[in-house]
């Protein structure tokens, strides 16, 4: 059974719209979950992480949580075609991050 | 200043080879990870050290040994390599270990095509 799961995707949305990703977990016990972007050919980078219910805001993106329901989210407001990426979400649990198979975005201009 | 450096960044070898990647990281971190991720582009856990103390083996088989000679390096030595070992393999480090709300510093990855 997978840890984490996501949409693979891949998500087209026009420039300037909204880009909604979803990602479920199994370990009630998870603490903090990560947004990472990767994009084709190069290593993961940190979007921004989350570790209380609820929503963070940082630039365009917003990360949300909701603990009982196992479920974080990461929206893009005024998607960007730089913003093509896949999006892999991440979660803490035993000294280790478990990542999800990633959502795959594309903006078109 | 690179953060996360592997070298190399490509390697094309045989069946039954041995080869090594070498990780380091310039940040001052305690904890260096070991990631592979498959054609599917999923990304997964092998080892994480922390001070040079091995923390997290994953289920890998043991033809896989890291060797952590200092806090800034973790090494992959691959023995007898198989198909199945092609993949992008990447280093990364934090200050802290997984499980806490650190981010992880990813290096370039490095490449293996096993023919």
């Amino acid at each position: 059974q997978k840890e984490v799961e996501q949409n693979s995707g891949p998500l087209s949305v026009p420039e300037g719209a909204i880009a909604s990703l979803n990602c479920t977990y199994s370990d009630r016990g998870s603490q903090s979950f990560f947004w990472y972007r990767q994009y084709s050919g190069k290593s993961p980078e940190l979007i921004m992480f989350i570790y209380s219910n609820g929503d963070k805001e940082d630039g365009r993106f917003t990360a949300q949580l909701n603990k009982a329901s196992q479920y974080v989210s990461l929206l893009i407001r005024d998607s960007q075609p730089s913003d093509s990426a896949t999006y892999l979400c991440a979660v803490t649990g035993d000294y280790k991050l478990s990542f999800g198979a990633g959502t795959t975005v594309t903006v078109r201009a | 200043d690179t953060a996360v450096s592997q070298t190399p960044k490509y390697l094309v070898t045989q069946m039954g080879n041995d080869k090594s990647i070498k990780c380091e990281q310039n940040l001052g971190h305690d904890t260096m990870y070991w990631y592979k991720q498959d054609s599917k582009k999923f990304l997964k856990i092998m080892f994480s050290y922390n001070n040079k103390e091995l923390i997290i083996n994953e289920t890998v088989p043991n033809r896989f040994s890291p060797k952590s000679p200092d806090k800034a390096h973790l090494n992959l030595h691959i023995n007898s390599l198989e198909l199945g070992d092609s993949a992008v393999y990447f280093c990364a480090s934090s200050s802290g270990l997984a499980g806490g709300n650190y981010e992880q510093y990813f290096g370039p990855g490095t490449r293996l095509t096993v023919t």
